[in-house]
């Protein structure tokens, strides 16, 4: 069981926006930063967010992240078919010394 | 810039797995070089990481059997796991960062089985 929790799953039609929760605590989310990931079946994971709200030169707009105390949200906009990915939020932990993942969110566009 | 990785893919329990992770355009400096895994079907787990100067931290459950290298005069890094079991079969991906990992590896299934 991750110590970052995600809804094992979220869905909207297209053209909708939708947002992924990420709930940590103190020692994670709530003093590091947090990054995001966009994953399709049988590739490596791709970077969408980092440093809990920045973009990387090439994610559209459409993706957003943002953070509150523990928790932290991935907001999609626009969705397209395209976007059914799986989407993962990270983030350092100082009492484990580690980076967390949280358990992965499935999107699907219906 | 790129990151190539290779390894043995099939291993008997108690064996060491071993895999490499070659950079290719990207200096080794100012960077956490990452470990990465992810089992059939399931999330991914961060497996651990070595920093330009050589430092390391490891995900606490693994800590006991792994090890993560530098090289970088062939500018390559390493993961070493010991006493593998099934539980270690996963895809394992290198990744370049620690908060922002913005380069990843092809990623190399390892199964575990007698």
């Amino acid at each position: 069981q991750s110590v970052l929790t995600q809804p094992p799953s979220v869905s909207a039609a297209p053209g909708q926006e939708v947002t992924i929760s990420c709930s940590g605590n103190t020692s994670n989310i709530g003093r590091n930063y947090v990054s995001w990931y966009q994953q399709f079946p049988g590739t490596a994971p791709r970077l969408l967010i980092y440093d809990n709200l920045q973009r990387p030169s090439g994610i559209p707009d459409r993706f957003s992240g943002s953070k509150s105390g523990t928790s932290a949200t991935l907001g999609i906009t626009g969705l397209q078919t395209g976007d059914e990915a799986d989407y993962y939020c990270a983030s350092w932990d100082n009492s484990l010394t580690a980076i967390l993942f949280g358990g992965g969110t499935k999107l699907t566009v219906l | 810039v790129k990151l190539q990785q290779w390894g043995a893919g099939l291993l008997k329990p108690s064996e060491t797995l071993s895999l490499t992770c070659a950079v290719y355009g990207s200096s080794f400096n100012n960077y956490y070089w990452s470990w990465i895994r992810q089992p059939p079907g399931k999330g991914l787990e961060w497996v651990g990481e070595v920093n330009y100067d050589g430092s390391t931290n490891y995900n606490p459950s693994l800590k006991s059997r792994v090890t993560i290298s530098l090289d970088t005069s062939k500018n390559q890094f390493s993961l070493k796991l010991s006493s593998v079991t099934a539980a270690d079969t996963a895809v394992y991906f290198c990744a370049r960062g620690r908060n922002s990992k913005t380069l990843w590896g092809q990623g190399t299934l390892v199964t575990v089985s007698s």
